[in-house]
């Protein structure tokens, strides 16, 4: 399958500052990104659909402000959590569709913890 | 609102056995239907997707699909403690939607 990596796998800050994650497609062009959330023992949760050389379409609730999502070119999208707080500490994955095949491959995921 | 049910388990199965893990889906324009396993901790890994009705197998896994009924089923042959994890039902339409996801406990 299509490799997706996810940088840094695992980041602990304090609160108020900002953590960007880097997702890369590194054997394909991805021209979609998403970008997911997820809780212990909870579900996926989709926060936002990251477009190639336009803005993302965030999911309802989530706020497009505090998670700045950038998808400058076909193969790196980055989500940047702004003026972090305890409770955005979560799983944050990524995951990139090949083309118009409908099949997704996730990053590895990033922990983030916020102090 | 599109919904993709799994029951959460835990689900013990004996190892050797047959695990069988379920799915129900609320929008009959579903196109493609997908498996991932998900390790605690560990993001999802594809391992299964199906876009006919019937099975499909590949090694210990077959995944079973009847649109009519708007279900979709993995199963797992010859159970082992490594395939302890969550399984994660996805199906696609306009977008991929996501289940709950079923926990599944293989018992050595």
């Amino acid at each position: 399958g299509a490799v997706v990596s996810q940088h840094p796998s695992w980041v602990i800050c304090k609160s108020g500052t900002s953590v960007k994650i880097e997702c890369r497609s590194l054997d394909f062009q991805a021209t979609t990104m998403f970008w997911y959330r997820q809780f212990p023992k909870q579900s996926l949760m989709l926060m936002a659909t990251s477009n190639e050389g336009s803005k993302a379409t965030y999911e309802q609730g989530v706020e497009k402000d505090k998670f700045l999502i950038n998808h400058a070119s076909l193969t790196l999208s980055t989500l940047t959590v702004t003026s972090a707080h305890p409770e955005d500490s979560s799983f944050y994955i990524c995951s990139a569709r090949v083309d118009d095949n409908e099949k997704l491959f996730f990053g590895s995921g990033t922990q983030l913890s916020v102090l | 609102q599109k919904e993709v049910e799994q029951n959460s388990g835990p689900l013990s199965v004996p190892e050797g056995a047959i695990a069988s893990l379920n799915c129900t889906y609320s929008d009959r324009g579903s196109q493609s239907f997908f498996w991932y396993r998900q390790y605690s901790g560990k993001s999802p890994e594809l391992i299964m997707f199906i876009y006919s009705n019937g099975d499909k197998e590949d090694g210990r896994f077959t995944a079973q699909l009847n649109k009519a009924s708007q279900y979709v089923s993995l199963l797992i042959r010859d159970s082992q403690p490594s395939d302890s994890a969550t399984y994660l039902c996805a199906v696609t339409a306009d977008k991929i939607i996501f289940g709950k996801g079923t926990r599944l406990h293989i018992l050595p």
